[in-house]
């Protein structure tokens, strides 16, 4: 079975407006994290945002937010505000397991393209 | 965010030939480090785990013999492809994370390998 899901195979959104970016994942670690990655054509993979099992509260970073809803197995990434450069592919991951060594599982994938 | 190098970013070689490939932690010391392979528009499959001075740990199906993992010091671990064949043509890259990369991996730029 499929421990991380990314339904949305691609995805479009206007210029200046906010999307989403489903994920759910699948553990029975009581301890784990979930990550989001941007990968542009270029190739590099780039950190966006981090939601651990035990925080309280969503993960923010700038225009990024984590939309963490536990009991539903969800941490979907939230992009408000779209700007041309956020075209790309972006996968959602998750490390089981407490400590930072873990290794991550990777979602299949969304490509997002933005429309001017 | 930490800043992980991986060198070549590029290489062609001829079938039957071994390749290396270098992943760096520019400003952090990686306790691990891991090493990924894509394909296009697929995600990410990891390939092995690589602990600072101890042996590499394979994913089921990844061949030892054929992808040599050495992590000599706590900035560098290197990949080796030998005796490579067009099947193993891919785009590899690596991420690396330590105590002060605050349970996130980074990830290296990628080395896209091209098998004549």
């Amino acid at each position: 079975a499929q421990k991380i899901t990314q339904t949305q195979p691609g995805m479009f959104v206007q210029e200046k407006e906010a999307v989403t970016l489903d994920c759910t994942y699948d553990t029975s670690d009581p301890s784990y994290g979930l990550f989001w990655y941007k990968q542009p054509s270029s190739g590099e993979m780039i950190f966006l945002i981090y939601q651990g099992s035990y925080d309280q509260q969503n993960a923010t970073e700038g225009r990024y937010s984590l939309n963490f809803q536990k009991a539903r197995k969800s941490a979907n990434l939230v992009i408000s505000a779209s700007q041309l450069g956020d075209s790309a592919m972006y996968f959602c991951a998750m490390r089981e397991g407490p400590g930072n060594t873990g290794k991550l599982i990777f979602g299949q994938g969304t490509t997002l393209q933005v429309k001017p | 965010g930490a800043v992980v190098s991986q060198h070549p970013s590029r290489v062609i070689c001829k079938s039957g030939t071994s390749v290396k490939i270098e992943c760096r932690s520019l400003d952090f010391q990686a306790t691990t480090m891991f090493w990924y392979r894509q394909f296009p528009k697929q995600s990410l499959m990891l390939m092995a785990t690589s602990n600072e001075g101890s042996k590499a740990t394979y994913e089921q199906g990844v061949e030892k013999d054929k992808f040599l993992i050495n992590h000599a010091s706590l900035t560098l671990s290197t990949l080796t492809v030998t005796s490579a064949h067009p099947e193993d043509s891919s785009f590899y890259i690596c991420s690396a994370v330590g105590l002060a990369s605050r349970d996130t991996q980074y990830f290296g730029p990628g080395t896209r390998l091209t098998v004549l």
